[in-house]
C-alpha cells in the first residue's frame, strides 16, 4: 500500500542552525502539507502547496520558514535559523485531489537545542 | 470558542466495549470531517473520512456527523486492547487548500 515517507525520523539541531525536513509523498498526490505537533498539543497546519507554489499557510509559517519540491518526488521544509520553540513533530501529508482524504506520514522529531 | 473541541481523555474501557468519542465545532463552513488514529510519537493514521451529515461504517467504525448541532463521533464496537491509542477528529471547510483543524486528541485505553 503506498505511503508517505519522512526523513529523518529525528534531527537534533543548535538553536540557530538550519535544518531541511524531507518528504516523498504518495506518488500520484497533487496536493501536500506540512503539519507540526509540539509535544502534548494538538496537530497544527503550516502550510499547503499545490502545482509548485503554496496555496496558504499559517501565521507559524513565518519567513524563516520555506517548502520547495526540488524534483518529482521530494517535498522539503526548510527552517532557516531554528529557535527552541521549533522542537516538535512534524507531519508531511499529501492527498490525490483537493476534497480529498489527506495521508500522513510517520513524523520527524525535530529538537532544537 | 476554540474552533474544534475534543475531551482529552483519557478514557478507559474494558475490552468489548462500544466506545463513543465526540467532537463540538464551531465554523459552520468546515463540511469535511475525519478521525485518525495516532499512537505514541507516530504519525496520524486515517481511519474515517466523511463528506457532511450522515453516517458512515467500516468494519468495527462507524462515524455520524450532525452539522445542525455541529457534532461529530466515532463509535468503536468490540473495543480490542490494540485499539488504544489518542484518537483526532480533524475537519476542513474545503475551499482552496483543504486545511485540516485537528482536535486536541482522546487518549483511549482498552483494558483486556
Amino acid at each position: 500500500e503506498p505511503e508517505v515517507t519522512q526523513t529523518p525520523s529525528h534531527q537534533v539541531t543548535q538553536m540557530g542552525q538550519e535544518v531541511i525536513l524531507r518528504c516523498v509523498p504518495i506518488s500520484n498526490h497533487l496536493y501536500f502539507y506540512w503539519y507540526r505537533q509540539i509535544l502534548g498539543q494538538k496537530v497544527e497546519f503550516l502550510v499547503s502547496f499545490y502545482n509548485n507554489e503554496i496555496s496558504e499557510k499559517s501565521e507559524i509559517f513565518d519567513d524563516q520558514f520555506s517548502v520547495e519540491r526540488p524534483d518529482g518526488s521530494n517535498f522539503t521544509l526548510k527552517i532557516r535559523s531554528t529557535k527552541l520553540e521549533d522542537s516538535a513533530m512534524y507531519f508531511c501529508a499529501s492527498s490525490e485531489i483537493l476534497a480529498d482524504e489527506q495521508f500522513f506520514g510517520p513524523g520527524t522529531r525535530l529538537t532544537v537545542l | 470558542q476554540k474552533e474544534v473541541e475534543q475531551d482529552p481523555g483519557p478514557l478507559s474501557v474494558p475490552e468489548g466495549a462500544i466506545v463513543s468519542l465526540n467532537c463540538t465545532y464551531s465554523n459552520s463552513a468546515f463540511q469535511y470531517f475525519m478521525w485518525y488514529r495516532q499512537y505514541s510519537r507516530k504519525g496520524p493514521e486515517l481511519l474515517m473520512y466523511t463528506y457532511s451529515s450522515g453516517n458512515k461504517e467500516d468494519g468495527r467504525f462507524t462515524a455520524q456527523v450532525d452539522k445542525s448541532s455541529k457534532y461529530i463521533s466515532l463509535f468503536i464496537r468490540d473495543s480490542q486492547p490494540s485499539d488504544s491509542a489518542t484518537y483526532l477528529c480533524a475537519m476542513s471547510a474545503g475551499g482552496a487548500t483543504n486545511k485540516l483543524i485537528f482536535g486536541t486528541g482522546t487518549l483511549l485505553a482498552v483494558q483486556p
